[in-house]
């Protein structure tokens, strides 16, 4: 079972705009969340994270929500730029894993110019 | 210089073939990690690595083994592989004392199997 999700494959927004792109979770272990980006031939990178003793996070353009009673995480990228046209995955670990994170399915964000 | 390399980066093979995927990194990270990606699957764990002398299977560990050479090296094997093992692999590192806890991915392995 997929425990974390990712329900929308694509999203397609105009330049300047607000992108968010959501992340479900069902683990109530999980207190540890990160956002990656992906560009095509390449491995993913890190992009934003939050603990769950935080609700907000923001780094720039980039601001994670987390909702821990809906289990629920989002990113918002304000404003969104051509070049943050890309895959996103949100990512999930609980303390006591050893680090191993659970990966969504990932969004494809475009950026319409 | 890339810090987290793998090679090859395309392959293509027949079934029943033994296959190694290399990973090297000059981060200095102790932890290690190998992901397979499959279209609307996103990244699965298969095997992942603290240090040397400790490996540990992840969430879809059959039909594969690994090897920490060293710090710097750990190295992915298909015994055996079969069709629905045709995937982009990952290989990532960690630093555990690290603020943010973020792992560092290579650019990937296409794998496919024939």
């Amino acid at each position: 079972d997929q425990q974390v999700k990712q329900n929308s494959p694509s999203l397609s927004v105009q330049e300047g705009r607000i992108s968010i792109l959501n992340c479900d979770y069902t683990n109530s272990m999980f207190d540890y969340f990160l956002w990656y980006k992906k560009y095509p031939a390449e491995g993913p990178t890190f992009l934003i994270s939050i603990s769950s003793i935080k609700d907000k996070n923001e780094d720039g353009r980039f601001t994670v929500f987390l909702n821990k009673s809906a289990k629920h995480l989002s990113l918002h990228i304000v404003p969104s730029q051509p070049g943050d046209s890309a895959v996103y995955f949100c990512a999930a670990s609980a303390r006591g894993t050893g680090n191993q994170f659970y990966f969504g399915t990932g969004t494809s964000l475009t950026v319409i110019p | 210089d890339a810090d987290v390399t793998q090679t090859p980066r395309n392959r293509i093979t027949k079934t029943g073939k033994r296959i190694m995927l290399e990973c090297s990194q000059t981060k200095g990270h102790d932890r290690m990690y190998w992901y397979r990606q499959d279209p609307g699957l996103g990244l699965q764990l298969i095997y992942y690595s603290f240090d040397v002398k400790d490996i540990n299977k992840g969430e879809i560990s059959d039909g594969y083994s690994v090897s920490r050479q060293a710090q710097a090296k750990f190295s992915l094997s298909l015994e055996s592989a079969i069709p629905n093992q045709t995937a982009l692999y990952f290989c990532a590192t960690s630093d555990p004392t690290a603020f943010g806890n973020e792992q560092f991915f290579g650019p990937g392995t296409r794998l496919t199997v024939l």
